[in-house]
C-alpha cells in the first residue's frame, strides 16, 4: 500500500496570506489527524477527521482549519499567516481497529 | 500536557541493545502504551505500542512493567540509522488525540 502522501512538500508564503496543505491517508484509513511540528513547541495536535466529520481539536486559533472529502482525502487552511505560523505540518492517517498512526512526510511552511 | 517522562537524550554503541525508558505513572488502565521514532525531518513512524503484557516486533520490543507506571522500548542491535528522537506516548482506546512530550533523542555511536 501506498503511505500517506502530502503535497506540497515545501512551501513559503508571506505575511497575511492564507495557504491550503493537502494530505491523501492510505487507502483504506478513515480517519486523518494534522499536527504542527516547530522547534521551540514540538508535535501538536491541530484536528482530527474521521468520515468528514471533525472529531477532535488541538488548542490552535480559528485561523486553523481543515475539511476532510468522501474519499478521505484532506485539506487544512491557515488564514492570516504568521510568521510563528512556520513549522511543519504532519498528516496522519489510520484505521479506526487498530489505532495505530502512520505519518506522512510533511509540508515544510516557511512564512515572510 | 504529556503524561509520559523520558530523558531528553541517549548515547548507544552500534550493534549493542539501545534501551529507551519512558516514565507514565498516572497511567489509566484503558490506556495502552505507544512508542513513535522521528528522523530529522521526516514524518513520526509508529514503532510498536501495548497494554500490559510484554510485546515483540520486528523492529523493537516493548516492556512494560507489572505496575505499568513505566516502560522501556529496546532496539536489539541499534544501527545508525536508529538515530532519531524516540516519543513515549499513553493513549486510551478510543482517545483520537495523540499528545506527543519531548521525547528522547539517541544518538547510534559508531
Amino acid at each position: 500500500k501506498a503511505g500517506v502522501t502530502q503535497t506540497p512538500r515545501y512551501l513559503i508564503k508571506t505575511r497575511g496570506q492564507q495557504v491550503t496543505l493537502s494530505c491523501s491517508p492510505i487507502s483504506g484509513h478513515r480517519s486523518v489527524s494534522w499536527y504542527q511540528q516547530t522547534p521551540g513547541q514540538g508535535l501538536q495536535f491541530l484536528f482530527e477527521y474521521f468520515s468528514e466529520t471533525q472529531r477532535n481539536k488541538g488548542n490552535f486559533p480559528g485561523r486553523f482549519s481543515g475539511r476532510q472529502f468522501s474519499n478521505s482525502r484532506s485539506e487544512m487552511n491557515v488564514s492570516t499567516l504568521e510568521l510563528g505560523d512556520s513549522a511543519l505540518y504532519l498528516c496522519a492517517s489510520r484505521e479506526k481497529v487498530t489505532y495505530e498512526q502512520y505519518f506522512g512526510p510533511g509540508t515544510r511552511l516557511t512564512v515572510t | 500536557d504529556a503524561k509520559t517522562t523520558q530523558p531528553p537524550s541517549m548515547d548507544c554503541a552500534e550493534g549493542r541493545a539501545a534501551n529507551l525508558p519512558c516514565n507514565h505513572s498516572t497511567i489509566s488502565g484503558n490506556e495502552y502504551v505507544y512508542w513513535y521514532r522521528q528522523i530529522h525531518s521526516q514524518g513520526p513512524q509508529y514503532i510498536i505500542h501495548g497494554l500490559k503484557n510484554n510485546e515483540t516486533n520486528e523492529m523493537a520490543s516493548l516492556i512494560i512493567t507489572e505496575d505499568r507506571k513505566s516502560s522501556t522500548l529496546i532496539l536489539p542491535h541499534a544501527t545508525l540509522r536508529d538515530t532519531a528522537v524516540y516519543y513515549c506516548i499513553v493513549r486510551a482506546t478510543g482517545d483520537d488525540k495523540i499528545i506527543f512530550g519531548k521525547g528522547t533523542r539517541l544518538h547510534i555511536l559508531p
